[in-house]
Order: C-alpha cells, then sequence, then structure tokens
C-alpha cells in the first residue's frame, strides 16, 4: 500500500538553507508534490514534481527526487520567518490515480 | 475561477451528536473530491474521496460518512460524534485532464471539537 514519511520537526537559522525530507512507498508515484500549511490554515501547493524528473527549480525552492531510493526532498534557500510553517509531501499513485496520499509534515521553524 | 466553500469554520459539538460538514466547489466540473482529516500533531490523513456523483471511496473505517448529492457538493457525516472525531477537517479537490489528474486544491478547514 501506499505510505509517506517525513520527520516531524526542522529548525534551521533564518538565512541559511532548509532541507525537508520525504520518503515513499508506492514506485508507481506519477506525481510528488509539496505543500505548506500556515497555522490554522487550509494547505497550498508549493510545487511539484513528475516522476520521470529528477530536479525542478522555482526562485528559493528546490525539489530533488531519487526514485531509485523513492526519496524526496524540499530545500528553501535564504530560509526566512515567512517560511514556518508545516510542509507537507504528498503522492498521487498511479495505480489509484484518484488518491493523494500525504505524509505526517514537518514543521518548520525558524530561529533568529 | 475555481473556488472551494468548505463550512463551518469552527464547530464545538457534544459527544453523541450528529455531524454535517459541507464542501462545494465552483468553476469547474466533475471534479475528483476529497475528505481529509489532520488530528493535533498528526498528518493528514485521507478518510474519503469520490470520483463522481454518488460514487465514494472508504479509506479507513470509522464513525463517519460521506455523500456527494451533486456533482460539485461534499459532505461529511455522522450520526453519533465520538471524542476521538476531534480534529481538522479539509475538503479538497482536484480535477482529470485528459488521463491525467492535477494536484489537489484545499479548503479552509473545519475544526471541530468534540466536548
Amino acid at each position: 500500500g501506499e505510505d509517506v514519511e517525513q520527520s516531524l520537526f526542522l529548525s534551521v537559522r533564518e538565512g541559511d538553507s532548509s532541507v525537508i525530507n520525504c520518503t515513499y512507498t508506492d514506485s508507481s508515484s506519477t506525481y510528488l508534490y509539496w505543500y505548506k500549511q500556515e497555522p490554522g490554515a487550509g494547505l497550498q501547493l508549493l510545487t511539484y514534481i513528475f516522476s520521470n524528473m529528477d530536479m525542478k527549480q522555482d526562485q528559493r525552492l528546490t525539489v530533488l527526487l531519487n526514485k531509485k531510493d523513492k526519496h524526496l526532498s524540499l530545500r528553501i534557500a535564504d530560509t526566512q520567518t515567512g517560511d514556518s510553517a508545516i510542509y507537507f509531501c504528498a503522492e498521487r499513485a498511479y495505480s489509484s490515480a484518484s488518491k493523494i496520499i500525504f505524509g505526517s509534515g514537518t514543521r518548520l521553524s525558524i530561529r533568529p | 475561477s475555481q473556488t472551494i466553500h468548505q463550512w463551518p469554520a469552527t464547530l464545538v459539538q457534544p459527544v453523541g451528536s450528529p455531524l454535517s460538514l459541507e464542501c462545494t466547489v465552483e468553476g469547474t466540473s466533475n471534479p475528483n473530491l476529497y475528505w481529509y482529516r489532520q488530528a493535533a500533531g498528526r498528518g493528514l490523513q485521507l478518510l474519503f474521496y469520490s470520483v463522481g456523483i454518488g460514487q465514494i471511496s472508504s479509506e479507513v473505517p470509522q464513525n463517519l460518512s460521506a455523500s456527494r448529492p451533486q456533482d460539485r457538493q461534499f459532505i461529511l457525516s455522522s450520526k453519533k460524534l465520538l471524542l476521538s472525531d476531534s480534529g481538522f477537517y479539509l475538503c479538497a479537490w482536484s480535477v482529470r485532464r485528459g488521463s491525467v489528474n492535477t494536484e489537489a486544491f484545499f479548503g479552509q478547514g473545519t475544526r471541530l471539537t468534540v466536548v
């Protein structure tokens, strides 16, 4: 079955890079997503990567996909206080393409 | 443009009372619809999803049910709430473009506290 795992917490200094990691189990995953959730709010899509790509860059965000190891990461360059949030990794499996399975979320906190 | 409405934003209900949360989507046709729950300190759990009117897939056995009476309406219900039903409930939608399903777009969520 599908499973997505993330570490629960990450603390970084303002201005440093943040790297949030995610592993998934379904090798047939087609799309992998990163969402951001600010306190008390819904989820906003940050970026996504198709499974035939290794890397995607969008301004301060870089997504790396290692399909062999089923490992996905999100790098946020020059982390700012506004980046404090919970970051969710999610996958859409080809075998059940209507379902989107989320990880537990990583709470990113920024220290001065 | 497409929008999703979810209400109410917060709800406090006694144990044993019924529940009805509603979600509607505007600006798109035949969306996939989802109900997720986020319990305190935990991740996002997929509860139900629907690919069409009257078609509901349940992901986990629980005290809740879902219905889709209209194309763009998704309802989450319970006949008798339990304390463990407390959490943050999120509705989401996605659409199929050809053979590809898009990413999910989320509502603002309903915080349910069962007391």
